[in-house]
């Protein structure tokens, strides 16, 4: 059974940093890409940032260009979102999916991530 | 940027009607590259259709999706009491962003 599932939220003042983790297991982690969405409070979804099997093609979105970091660790089976410098308006919850293609197919149930003083 | 433009933003229907909503996109979009998710309250989305018209692993044959271009629709032919959630759709456009639309709510009326 395919299963992504996130860790690593919590509470943390503006300018803090925090690292989420994506533990992956029942599928083959090492050759299919990766995605960090986010879901704001009572808002929709935004894509944040995106991984290929080998590391070697990651694009981020504008608003957290600099600031984020996504890496993975195939031989742990983890994807990673290190968060750096962070606003008030990255608090959301954030997902780890699966990506087949060009499309989700497996997603987590997310990690809540609180920006605040 | 692509953005994708969803409409309407919010439909009430009743258990058993059809429901159409639709996805426009900026500019245009490869149909290998257009997804729709649902979302259901306190859960992650789910993917339905991938490749603007292919049904994910046990999505229900109810669920249909069309469109080429700037323009997707989401069929639902007679609501399940499950089916009422939001609706999102995304595009894996030749570069990123990977956008999403701003969703539709599907409401019991």
């Amino acid at each position: 059974e395919v299963q992504v599932v996130e860790s690593g939220g919590g509470l943390v003042q503006p300018g803090g940093s925090l690292r989420l983790s994506c533990a992956a297991s029942g599928f083959t982690f090492n050759t299919y890409e990766m995605n960090w969405v986010r879901q704001a409070p009572g808002k929709g979804l935004e894509w944040v940032s995106y991984i290929n099997s080998r590391s070697d093609s990651i694009y981020y979105a504008d608003s957290v260009k600099g600031r984020f970091t996504i890496s993975r660790d195939n031989a742990k089976n983890s994807l990673y979102l290190q968060m750096n410098s962070l606003r008030a308006e990255d608090t959301a919850v954030y997902y780890c999916a699966k990506t087949s293609g060009w499309h989700n197919d497996y997603w987590g149930q997310g990690t809540l991530v609180t920006v605040s003083s | 940027e692509i953005v994708l433009t969803q409409s309407p933003g919010t439909l009430s229907l009743s258990p058993g009607e059809g429901a159409t909503l639709s996805c426009r996109a900026s500019q245009s979009v490869s149909s290998t590259y257009l997804a729709w998710y649902l979302q259901k309250p306190g859960q992650a989305p789910r993917l339905l259709i991938y490749g603007a018209s292919s049904r994910a692993t046990g999505i229900p044959d109810r669920f249909s999706g069309s469109g080429s271009g700037t323009d997707f629709t989401l069929t639902i032919s007679r609501l399940e009491p499950e089916d009422f959630a939001v609706y999102y759709c995304q595009q894996y456009g030749s570069s990123p962003p990977y956008t999403f639309g701003q969703g539709t709510k599907l409401e019991i009326k």
